[in-house]
């Protein structure tokens, strides 16, 4: 059964430095996702991204934010400047038109 | 999307089913019900989802109440795996529509 994978499993990483998460959606997923869950609490949407586009972002993803899909199979989520309170685990999510999101086990990001 | 409210937390038996009930008071009428659940710190997964119906697939059952306003997932044999973190999500199939995570119920199956 196809998975959405992610890498790395766990970032750890100085304050103040740039991060690039990676995510390999299911292959014919047109709907890409990024959410994060702070260590014992929720399950937070950060944004949505479609047609190589953003099509909605939380008031987390400020402009240190920001995602792509360089080649047409990843999709990356970059913290330009990474701050203590970035540190969480950040998941991955993918669908299908009228399908559900399949979550990928996550990046656990360590900001020191 | 509509706020849900589930209990906090709830044990069950392994073997036996468990109920997990869901509020959803103010669903308005083109938003489904979602439920995911998150074992450990692993993705949230997918379980079900319902309109009105009740619904039935490999892993749960959805039960709907009429009015709409709350739901029940049921897990018929509960097994020590399915001691996880339980999302009721509410929310309309709109394209490109993110998912809004409340507490969940922590269901811990005891053997």
């Amino acid at each position: 059964e196809p998975e959405v994978t992610q890498t790395p499993s766990h970032q750890v990483t100085q304050m103040g430095q740039e991060v690039i998460l990676r995510c390999v959606p299911i292959s014919n997923h047109l709907y890409f996702y990024w959410y994060r869950q702070i260590l014992g609490q929720k399950v937070e949407f950060l944004v949505s991204f479609y047609n190589n586009e953003i099509s909605e972002k939380s008031e987390i993803f400020d402009d240190q934010f920001s995602v792509e899909r360089p080649d047409g199979s990843n999709f990356t989520l970059k913290i330009r400047s990474t701050k203590l309170e970035d540190s969480a685990m950040y998941f991955c999510a993918s669908r299908r038109p009228g399908d559900e999101q399949y979550f990928g086990p996550g990046t656990r990001l360590t900001v020191t | 999307d509509a706020k849900t409210t589930q209990p906090t937390s709830m044990d069950c038996a392994e073997g036996r089913a468990a109920n997990l009930p869901c509020n959803h008071s103010t669903i308005s009428g083109n938003e489904y019900v979602y439920w995911y659940r998150q074992i450990h710190s692993q993705g949230p997964q997918y379980i079900i989802h319902g309109l009105k119906n009740n619904e039935t697939n490999e892993m749960a059952s959805l039960i709907i109440t009429e009015d709409r306003k709350s739901s029940t997932l049921i897990l018929p044999h509960a097994t020590l795996r399915d001691t996880a973190v339980y999302y009721c999500i509410v929310r309309s199939q709109a394209a490109g529509n993110k998912l809004t995570f409340g507490g969940g119920t922590r269901v811990l199956v005891k053997p």
